[in-house]
């Protein structure tokens, strides 16, 4: 069973439009991470998140995106009024121990249209 | 964190050993090397993390010199399987809360 899941596995919306993209981790895990990669592009740090509050955001993460815990158990980001240049994939990510590492959700495809 | 350079893509066939070499010359004291494999479509994969020397996983190799500017993984004996973009990462893993991605290598596997 994956450790993390993502829900939806891809979303298309209208430009404007809301959308809240989630991540499940199985196992108790404190630290989240959100990345996105536009296609043939890097990987993009957005935010950090842990003990419920964000620990660091880049650039990218503007006043449209937020992040929540809302039940302790599902981690979302949420982009207000999105934008053409908004379609990526977005990847979700918790921090293990055994190894030392960030492990990547299987990711969800957004298309703004 | 440290900047790294590795190159953009490599060819090789089944079977063969595939080493693919990352620089980081300002590499800092605290700063651990960690390589990701990513699949198209899908989130990257953690492969294998060393401070210095060599280490090994059932997966793959690192090796490490002494002056640790430069790493190297290596896949033994790849397979069709193993065509994927290869990222190199430096940081201090353990006081960072975000991982940096360049470009990676993107390595081919031919039958």
């Amino acid at each position: 069973e994956p450790e993390v899941t993502q829900t939806p596995s891809h979303q298309v919306t209208q430009m404007g439009q809301e959308v809240i993209l989630r991540c499940v981790p199985i196992s108790n895990h404190l630290y989240f991470y959100w990345y996105r990669q536009i296609l043939g592009q890097k990987v993009e740090f957005l935010v950090s998140f842990y003990n419920n509050e964000i620990s660091e955001k880049s650039e990218i993460f503007d006043d449209q995106f937020s992040v929540e815990r809302p039940d302790g158990s599902n981690f979302t980001l949420k982009i207000r009024s999105t934008k053409l240049e908004d379609s990526a994939m977005y990847f979700c990510a918790v921090l293990r121990t055994e190894p030392y590492e960030q492990y990547f959700g299987p990711g969800t495809r957004l298309t703004v249209t | 964190l440290a900047k790294t350079t590795q190159p953009i893509s490599m060819d090789s066939y089944e079977g063969q050993e595939v080493n693919i070499t990352c620089s980081h010359n300002n590499i800092a004291t605290n700063d651990y090397i960690t390589w990701y494999q990513q699949f198209p479509s899908q989130g990257p994969r953690f492969i294998i993390q060393g401070y210095k020397t060599k280490v090994t996983n059932e997966v793959a190799s690192l090796f490490i010199p002494a002056d640790r500017k430069s790493s190297t993984l290596s896949l033994p004996r790849v397979s069709l399987s193993d065509t994927a973009v290869y990222y190199c990462l430096v940081g201090d893993m353990y006081n960072t809360d975000k991982l940096i991605f360049g470009t990676g290598t993107r390595l081919q596997v031919f039958p």
